[in-house]
C-alpha cells in the first residue's frame, strides 16, 4: 500500500508565478490536510478537505491561496502570485478516521 | 499563549537513558491527542494517540492528564535513532483542525 505520495518533491518559483502542489492520499483515505512548515518551526494547519468538499479552510490565507481534492485525481494547493515568504515547506497528510494522519514528505517551495 | 506548547529543548541524553517530553494545552475542549516524531528534513511520522488511559508501544508511553491539560511521553533505554524532533498534536471536540505544538528536539548521544 503506497504511502502518501507528494509531488514535485522541490519546487522553485519566481515571484508572481503560480504554484501547484499535488498530494495523492494513502489508498482508501478519504481525508486530506494541507500544512506549512517553515524552518525552525511547528506545522500550521491550512485547510482540511474530504473528496469534493472543503471542510475546515480556518488556516489557510484569504488571498492567493486555494485547495481543491476533486472526485477523481490528487489534491491541489494552488498558490498565484508567490511572494518570498510563500517559501516553506508544504505538508500534505491522510486520514482513515479524520483523527490518525499519515504525512507525505512535502514539497519544498522556493520563490527567487 | 500558544494553543499547543512544548519545551524547545533540546534534550541531551546519553543512550539508555529515561527522557520524558510534556506538552501543555490550553482549550478544554480538546479531545484528541497524537505524538508524532519528525526527523531533520523529512515528514512528521505518527509515533502513536493519547488514550485516556495511557498507553505504551515498547520503550514509549503516552499519558493524558486532563485537569493539568497536559500530555506526556515517556522514552525509556533511549537509543541512538531516537534523535529526532517530538511533535505534539492536539484537535479540539467538534473540530477539524490539527493543532501542532512546535516540538522538542532530543539528542541521545552514544
Amino acid at each position: 500500500n503506497a504511502g502518501v505520495m507528494q509531488n514535485p518533491r522541490h519546487l522553485v518559483r519566481r515571484r508572481g508565478q503560480e504554484a501547484r502542489l499535488r498530494c495523492s492520499p494513502m489508498k482508501g483515505h478519504s481525508h486530506v490536510y494541507w500544512y506549512r512548515q517553515l524552518p525552525e518551526e511547528g506545522l500550521k494547519f491550512m485547510v482540511y478537505l474530504q473528496k469534493e468538499n472543503i471542510i475546515d479552510e480556518s488556516g489557510m490565507p484569504k488571498e492567493r491561496f486555494s485547495a481543491e481534492f476533486p472526485k477523481e485525481g490528487p489534491s491541489i494547493l494552488r498558490i498565484q502570485q508567490v511572494v518570498r515568504g510563500d517559501s516553506a515547506a508544504y505538508f500534505c497528510a491522510s486520514s482513515p478516521d479524520r483523527d490518525r494522519q499519515y504525512f507525505g514528505a512535502g514539497t519544498r517551495l522556493s520563490v527567487l | 499563549r500558544k494553543e499547543v506548547e512544548q519545551d524547545p529543548g533540546p534534550f541531551n541524553v546519553p543512550e539508555g537513558a529515561t527522557v520524558a517530553f510534556n506538552c501543555t494545552y490550553s482549550n478544554s475542549a480538546s479531545q484528541s491527542f497524537f505524538w508524532y516524531r519528525q526527523d531533520c528534513r523529512k515528514e512528521p511520522k505518527l509515533l502513536m494517540s493519547v488514550y485516556s488511559s495511557g498507553n505504551e508501544d515498547g520503550r514509549f508511553t503516552a499519558q493524558l492528564n486532563r485537569a493539568s491539560q497536559y500530555i506526556s511521553l515517556l522514552i525509556r533505554d533511549s537509543k541512538l535513532s531516537d534523535s529526532a524532533t517530538y511533535l505534539c498534536a492536539v484537535i479540539n471536540t467538534g473540530g477539524f483542525k490539527t493543532i501542532f505544538g512546535a516540538g522538542t528536539r532530543l539528542f541521545v548521544k552514544a
